[in-house]
């Protein structure tokens, strides 16, 4: 149980292009869903958290109006780099908790390479 | 959330248990110990959590000092694909607090 899927897994895309990742809990409703982000060799940074139909909460130094994040129901969030450019590039990985609080299960992660 | 400190890397042998430690001298009551892995290019895995008692499941133990000061992964037949980045991290479960705050963890490689 638990799974949490993303896709694409990878893409790549042209400098001041819009980009979006989508994240599925497949198999539990997502009160809470989480995008972090991670640079090579680096550990993963929270980037935000989103509950259903609220607005998401951004962690500092994040661009709330770059990275667009929705999450309109209860098994999708999805994570939009808007004009993105090549210090972009990164692995996106989402992450999903059944209740408010609990365990955060993770995606696969999206390699994102802006050319 | 209580800080943690883990060894950057560790060595183990095909077959045989591995042992990660993590301190967090500076836990909470309220907070619960929680593992994940990474395995390169993958996202986390969820591992095991526990709070005070030791825990045990399908893929490791979890063995938590009297004190909660520090605590020990336990995979008990390591095998290849164990190989990967071990991350201890301290949280309340629940509230309004839902973070997890990922730190360097400790790089497992098991060897044949």
């Amino acid at each position: 149980g638990a799974v949490v899927s993303q896709h694409p897994s990878w893409v790549i895309c042209k400098s001041g292009t819009s980009v979006k990742i989508e994240c599925r809990s497949l198999d539990f409703q997502a009160t809470t869903m989480f995008w972090y982000r991670q640079f090579p060799k680096q550990s993963l940074m929270l980037m935000a958290t989103s509950n259903e139909g609220s607005k998401a909460t951004y962690e500092q130094g994040v661009e709330k109006d770059k990275f667009l994040i929705n999450h309109a129901s209860l098994t999708l969030s999805t994570l939009t780099v808007t004009s993105a450019h090549p210090e972009d590039s990164s692995f996106y990985i989402c992450s999903a908790s059944g209740l408010a609080g609990r365990t955060q299960y993770f995606g696969p992660g999206t390699r994102l390479l802006v050319l | 959330d209580a800080k943690t400190t883990q060894p950057p890397s560790m060595d183990c042998a095909e077959g045989r248990a591995a042992n990660l430690p993590c301190n967090h001298s500076t836990i909470s009551g309220n907070e619960y110990v929680y593992w994940y892995r990474q395995i390169h290019s993958q996202g986390p895995q969820y591992i095991i959590h526990g709070l005070k008692n030791n825990e045990t499941n399908e893929m490791a133990s979890l063995i938590i000092t009297e004190d909660r000061k520090s605590s020990t992964l336990i995979l008990p037949h390591a095998t290849l694909r164990d190989t990967a980045v071990y991350y201890c991290i301290v949280r309340v479960l629940g509230g309004s607090n839902y973070k997890l705050t990922f730190g360097k963890g400790t790089l497992l490689t098991v060897n044949p």
